[in-house]
């Protein structure tokens, strides 16, 4: 999208690795930041979401980190499992084009 | 609970037929959307109602018209159908901006 650039657009690892997507904004007024996971032919659903005023967030394996100063924010799988295949996408409202493109996540068991 | 309902959820038109995809939200959500969703593409905005009684266009609204008939319901429409609008289509309703959003399970539709 144009507000939200998402990188990289496809990546694998091996279950149990750790897997790292990251997103820049460049919208100053966006303060929050959601990630969706997209299982194939499927809805988007919610995994977890930052708030501005907040650096990290945990929530069992996953986690998402925000830097307000560098416009980026990234979500952190660890002790990745062949479920966690999917594509993620992130978010940074307000703006028109608020998602990024997705990065199709490969767990290889 | 059924949070966002679509219908319907597959659809074949011919070009040039007109249709109107339906989406109602049960959780007093204040803004709806519509997205499209090509094949290993992302979600790119077609128009979205910040509120009942608003709506406004988003990244890709030619072709399409949409209708906020009340705060649950939020209604596209597709005139004059083409190929190019071949997609799936997904609603999803936030309780203010963009926080949070909850999506409907999609309409797959299929201009030939």
């Amino acid at each position: 999208g144009e507000n939200v650039e998402q990188h990289p657009s496809t990546l694998s690892v091996q279950e149990g690795d750790s897997a790292v997507i990251k997103c820049t904004y460049s919208d100053s007024a966006s303060n929050y930041f959601p990630w969706y996971k997209q299982e194939l032919g499927k809805r988007p659903q919610l995994i977890i979401d930052i708030r501005s005023n907040v650096g990290e967030k945990k929530d069992q394996r996953i986690a998402v980190t925000l830097n307000k100063t560098a416009k980026h924010f990234s979500l952190h799988i660890t002790e990745t499992q062949p479920e966690d295949s999917a594509v993620y996408f992130c978010a940074a409202p307000p703006g028109k084009s608020t998602f990024g493109d997705g990065t199709t996540l490969t767990v290889k068991p | 609970n059924a949070g966002v309902t679509q219908t319907p959820k597959f659809q074949v038109l011919k070009t040039g037929q007109s249709m109107t995809l339906q989406c109602a939200q049960d959780m007093n959500h204040n803004s709806m959307y519509w997205y499209r969703q090509d094949p290993g593409m992302g979600l790119r905005l077609i128009y979205y109602s910040a509120s009942e009684g608003t709506t406004d266009k988003g990244e890709v609204p030619n072709g399409y018209n949409v209708s906020r008939l009340n705060k649950r319901e939020f209604s596209l429409r597709l005139e004059s159908a083409a190929p190019s609008q071949t997609s799936v289509y997904f609603c999803a309703s936030s309780e203010w901006g963009g926080d949070g959003y909850t999506f409907g399970s999609g309409t797959r539709l299929t201009v030939v």
